[in-house]
């Protein structure tokens, strides 16, 4: 499986657009590139997924190169309520394994 | 529709002991997946059931054994509490097995072992 390297840590302010990289060298073919956000005692959230170019909902963007090797989850205009620890994964969907892995994350910081 | 239910909420056990956590998953879910997250990691995966038959095993000791039940909710049992064992224990439904699909998650479990 890819392992992915994030910023343990980002401090941000209200209004301000976020940006959290993650490098992702080894990914595979079959690989997508999934976020989740986690809140403190909560369980993980899915943020947003996608394979190559540029994915956007209603949340978030997902910016991904041609090469594969990073991405770059976008959160417009961040508030209060985005603080949180966001985790970048790679793995393939079509696979039967059942695990997620996660690193440690990003602890996203928003001020006023 | 009601999400990913997990019970209890909290609890606090004494090493030694034993102690069961249950997950109902998401209506339509198949498939369950255990995570065991400790203060500043990310969860780490434990089980993974499809179908009621286990699909995957993380690197835990036997201590850790869970089950899923024919409507799909699940429960995971951990013996000889080890102080080490006090952590947020999350459950997580897909309608598939894939885990790269997108998993929803409970609130998680909050155990503590004294």
């Amino acid at each position: 499986l890819a392992k992915t390297t994030q910023p343990i840590s980002m401090d941000s302010y209200e209004g301000q657009e976020v940006n959290i990289t993650c490098s992702h060298n080894n990914i595979a073919t079959n690989d997508y590139i999934t976020w989740y956000q986690q809140f403190p005692s909560q369980g993980p959230r899915f943020i947003i997924q996608g394979y190559k170019t540029k994915v956007t909902n209603e949340v978030a963007s997902l910016f991904i190169p041609a090469d594969r090797k990073s991405s770059t989850l976008s959160l417009p205009r961040v508030s209060l309520s985005d603080t949180a620890v966001y985790y970048c994964l790679v793995g393939d969907i079509g696979g039967s394994q059942g695990n997620l892995i996660f690193g440690k994350g990003t602890k996203l910081s928003v001020k006023p | 529709d009601a999400g990913v239910t997990q019970s209890p909420t909290h609890l606090i056990k004494t090493r030694g002991q034993q102690v069961t956590l249950r997950c109902s998953p998401i209506s339509g879910h198949k498939s369950v997946s255990w995570y065991q997250q400790v203060l500043g990691q990310g969860p780490q995966f434990i089980f993974q059931y499809y179908e009621k038959e286990e699909r995957g095993r993380g690197n835990f000791p036997d201590r850790f054994s869970a089950r899923q039940f024919p409507n799909y909710s699940s429960e995971l049992n951990v013996n000889a509490l080890l102080l080490g064992d006090s952590a947020l224990y999350l459950c997580a439904s897909s309608p598939e097995t894939g885990a790269y699909n997108e998993q929803f998650f409970g609130p998680g479990t909050r155990l503590t072992v004294l």
